[in-house]
Order: structure tokens, then sequence, then C-alpha cells
């Protein structure tokens, strides 16, 4: 079975930047989309962006201008990092895979990742 | 880009059926097959229920299915079961090479 499991700070200062990895176990990075998404305390689930084997990226145009994702299939791990932070940064940080055959869906996660920005 | 649009919340007696909506654009739900539905236990990671529109990936009960129609999407729950209690968000592929999501629909089982 795929797992995934989020790992970084749990604080982050405003104005600073957000860096997390993600560990992937039971499985392949190579081949897949590898998701990143964010749940404000009380609030939905937002999508921050994905990566591929390749390298080539998409992210969510609003966040386009501070986020850079990248990943390392030696380590089978994928990384995230998201500069000049406010609190409404804060979140829960979720990380994701997708699968074969299943398209533009994240099928494995991470139990995610709280991440509080305060100084 | 928006958010799809989702009730906030709805209801269901157990054995009931209950459908939670989609909506989005031609941009998004409108225009690709590739709308997926999670549910997600608050605390848990969030677990895919239904991809591309209608599938079911291997272990989600049959109870649970998904369609489209224009640019709305739907989720139906038939035979509600307490463990259904939980909160439901549908994404969508853009035509911007993203994904959305929705709001999010709080499941409460009566």
């Amino acid at each position: 079975q795929v797992r995934l499991q989020e790992s970084g700070p749990g604080l982050v200062k405003p104005s600073e930047t957000l860096s997390l990895t993600c560990t992937v176990s039971g499985g392949s990075i190579s081949g897949y989309y590898c998701y990143w998404m964010r749940q404000p305390a009380g609030k939905g689930l937002e999508w921050i962006g994905r990566i591929y084997t390749s390298g080539s990226t998409d992210y969510n145009p609003s966040l386009k201008s501070r986020v850079t994702m990248s990943l390392d299939t030696s380590k089978n791990q994928f990384s995230l990092r998201l500069s000049s932070v406010t609190a409404e940064d804060t979140a829960v940080y979720f990380c994701a895979r997708d699968d074969k055959d299943i398209g533009a869906a994240a099928v494995f996660w991470g139990q995610g990742s709280l991440v509080t920005v305060s100084s | 880009q928006s958010a799809l649009t989702q009730p906030a919340s709805v209801s269901g007696s157990p054995g009931q059926s209950i459908t939670i909506s989609c909506t989005g654009t031609s941009s998004d739900v409108g225009g690709y097959n590739y709308v997926s539905w999670y549910q997600h236990h608050p605390g848990k990671a969030p677990k895919l229920m239904i991809y591309e529109v209608s599938n079911r990936p291997s272990g989600v009960p049959d109870r649970f299915s998904g369609s489209k129609s224009g640019n709305t999407a739907s989720l139906t729950i038939s035979g509600l079961q307490a463990e259904d209690e939980a909160d439901y968000y549908c994404s969508s592929y853009t035509s911007s090479s993203t994904l959305v999501f929705g709001g999010g629909t709080k499941l409460t089982v009566l």
C-alpha cells in the first residue's frame, strides 16, 4: 500500500518561507503526479499545485507567485516551498499522489501537517 | 480560479439516499470528465470516492455513485449509513491545467 508522510516545521514566522517534504513509501513517485493541498481551520480544501516526474508543474493561480514544488526521485520525496507567508497561510497541508488510469485525482494522501504562521 | 459551488450541508436518515451537487463552469466541470469526489472525516486523510465523474476506486461501496449534466456534477449516496457522516468535496480539472475544489458539503446522518 502506498503511504505518504508530510514533514517540516510546524511554526513559521510571517514573511518567511514555509517548507514541507512528502516522503512516499510502498510505491514510487516516478511516473505519477504528486499534489499538495491545504485546509485552513474551519474551511475547505484548497488545491496548491502538482508536480510530475519530469519536473513539470501546475500551480493554483492565486498562489503561483509564491509556490515552488520540486522532487527527488532517488529519495522518493517531493517538496513544497511557499514564500512570504502570512497568517492566512496557516493550515493543515496535505500531500498526495495519483495512480495509474485515474485521471486528475489525488488517490493516496498523507495524514496532513499543521503549519502555523506566527511570530 | 473560483471554487466550485456545493451546498454547505445536507442531511438524511439511515437507509435514505442523498445527493450533493457541484456546480462549475464550461471551463472546468462542464468541459472535462475529470470530476472527483472526496470523503473527509476531520482529522483524517481525505479519501477518493469517485473519479472521472462516475468511477469508483477499488474498495469504495457501490452505494456511492457520481454523475454529471452540463456544468453540474452530483454525488449520490444510497442506503445512508452512520459512517457516511463526513465532509464531501468535489474537484475538477480546469482549462488552465489546474484542479479546483468545491467549498465542501457537511453530510449529517440523522
